[in-house]
């Protein structure tokens, strides 16, 4: 049953400290992207990649956000320095990525972020 | 500032009706239109995607472009109480973000 796996599934931490976010996206997928989710703002894309390739990070904010994609089983959102405006659901999904079948994107369970 | 506007809802139609949610959106050089839905406290779920004009159907989901008039809808067709969820609309032009509709709650009474 293949799914997308995000680890951890929750992480708090103090503000100022790095928090990495973990990815691996269903095998055979080309596509990662790296969405955020809060009651207040709702859900944002923040970064998508093609195979591993950064497509499109627009929506992330530059100075303390990071994604990359060191292999095909790994995707990583890393956050330094971390801050309480961060906390959030921060969900992975993977897909392929032509047209015909864009609509096929699966998410992850969530990392849930808290930043005290 | 791009927006994406959906009626925050609740929405309320009985089981076996047909459900209808709308979104507008600003930029005109949108091209690309997603509907996801997303039950509470888990992960969204895309299930629909369309980028040209007119319908595209899947099942008992019809999403319907009008890029003229920039809205977007999705109806739900013999709607049943498991589609009672959040449905997100979002919006992309390429080379620019995505932007999200706040979502529509709706709800199927049986």
């Amino acid at each position: 049953d293949a799914r997308v796996t995000q680890t951890p599934r929750d992480k708090v931490t103090e503000m100022g400290q790095e928090v990495t976010m973990r990815c691996q996206p269903i095998l055979g997928h080309n596509t990662v992207f790296w969405y955020r989710q809060t009651m207040m703002q709702g859900l944002e894309l923040l970064a998508y990649f093609r195979n591993r390739a950064p497509l499109d990070d627009s929506g992330m904010p530059k100075d303390r956000f990071s994604a990359e994609m060191p292999d095909a089983t790994l995707a990583t959102l890393k956050i330094q320095p971390s801050e309480p405006r961060d906390s959030a659901v921060y969900f992975c999904a993977s897909g392929l990525g032509t047209v015909q079948r864009y609509n096929e994107q699966f998410f992850g369970p969530g990392t849930r972020l808290t930043v005290l | 500032q791009k927006e994406v506007e959906q009626n925050s809802g609740p929405l309320s139609v009985p089981e076996g009706a047909i459900a209808s949610l709308n979104c507008t959106y600003s930029d005109r050089g949108s091209q690309s239109f997603f509907w996801y839905r997303q039950y509470s406290g888990k992960s969204p779920e895309l299930i629909m995607f369309i980028y040209s004009n007119g319908d595209k159907e899947d099942g008992r989901f019809t999403a319907q472009l009008n890029k003229a008039s920039q809205y977007v809808s999705l109806l739900i067709r013999d709607s049943q109480p498991s589609d009672s969820a959040t449905y997100l609309c979002a919006v992309y032009n390429y080379g620019q973000n995505f932007v999200f509709g706040p979502g529509t709650r709706l709800s199927v009474l049986p």
